[in-house]
């Protein structure tokens, strides 16, 4: 099993949709997870951390559900500027310091 | 600048020749990462530092490949006899603070071609 995985995608929705997406993860030690944000041709960016509880940002809302390995994010009212690729982060095995990454689900929003 | 500074930004180079990738971090960061991404793919781990201690290299895919970070700052990645299949954007990035990771800042990149 990979360490992160991740439906690859793409998602093609229409503006104002809601969207989600979804990981999982194989270290159960793993103690940090993010999402990040790639856009096309440039490097990845924090989208936002994700804590047990959950966690909201304004449109955008990450789950955790530590006891099936399992990550998500939610995109409310889909803008045009949301298409990029997002990119499911742990912290990996054996080392608890690095950071491992999915191969992104990609999404693309049309008018 | 303040961000994560990668050099050289394109290099094409001879297979069999030796290639070294430069990354300087945001001053401070104490960690430091390298990945290597193919297209339409995310971000490979290869190795990290914190510090100048190399803490993990089992993403490295071979012992052609090495890196190094003498002085907690500037960190080199080098690969030696490079192959076609070495071709890729090499990534660099750097966060704040070591255990628990934080939010990583990551460079430009460098994309390699081997030919």
């Amino acid at each position: 099993r990979k360490e992160v995985e991740q439906d690859p995608g793409p998602f093609n929705v229409p503006e104002g949709a809601t969207v989600a997406f979804n990981c999982t993860y194989s270290n159960s030690a793993s103690q940090s997870f993010f999402w990040y944000r790639q856009d096309c041709r440039k490097e990845p960016k924090l989208l936002m951390s994700v804590y047990s509880s959950g966690n909201e940002d304004g449109r955008f809302t990450a789950q955790l559900n530590r006891a099936s390995q399992y990550i998500s994010l939610l995109i409310r009212d889909s803008k045009l500027s949301d298409s990029a690729t997002y990119l499911c982060v742990v912290n990996g095995k054996g080392s608890q310091g690095n950071l491992i990454f999915g191969k992104g689900t990609k999404l693309s929003v049309k008018p | 600048g303040a961000g994560v500074s990668q050099s050289p930004r394109y290099k094409v180079t001879k297979r069999g020749q030796d290639v070294a990738l430069r990354c300087d971090p945001i001053s401070g960061h104490v960690s430091l990462y390298w990945y290597r991404q193919a297209l339409g793919q995310g971000p490979e781990f290869l190795t990290y530092f914190n510090y100048e201690a190399q803490q993990d290299k089992s993403g490295l895919p071979n012992d052609r490949f090495s890196a190094e970070r003498p002085e907690g700052s500037i960190s080199t990645l080098t690969i030696q006899r490079t192959e076609q299949r070495d071709s890729a954007m090499y990534r660099c990035a750097s966060s704040r603070r070591t255990g628990s990771p934080t939010e990583a800042f990551f460079g430009q990149g460098t994309r390699l071609t081997v030919v």
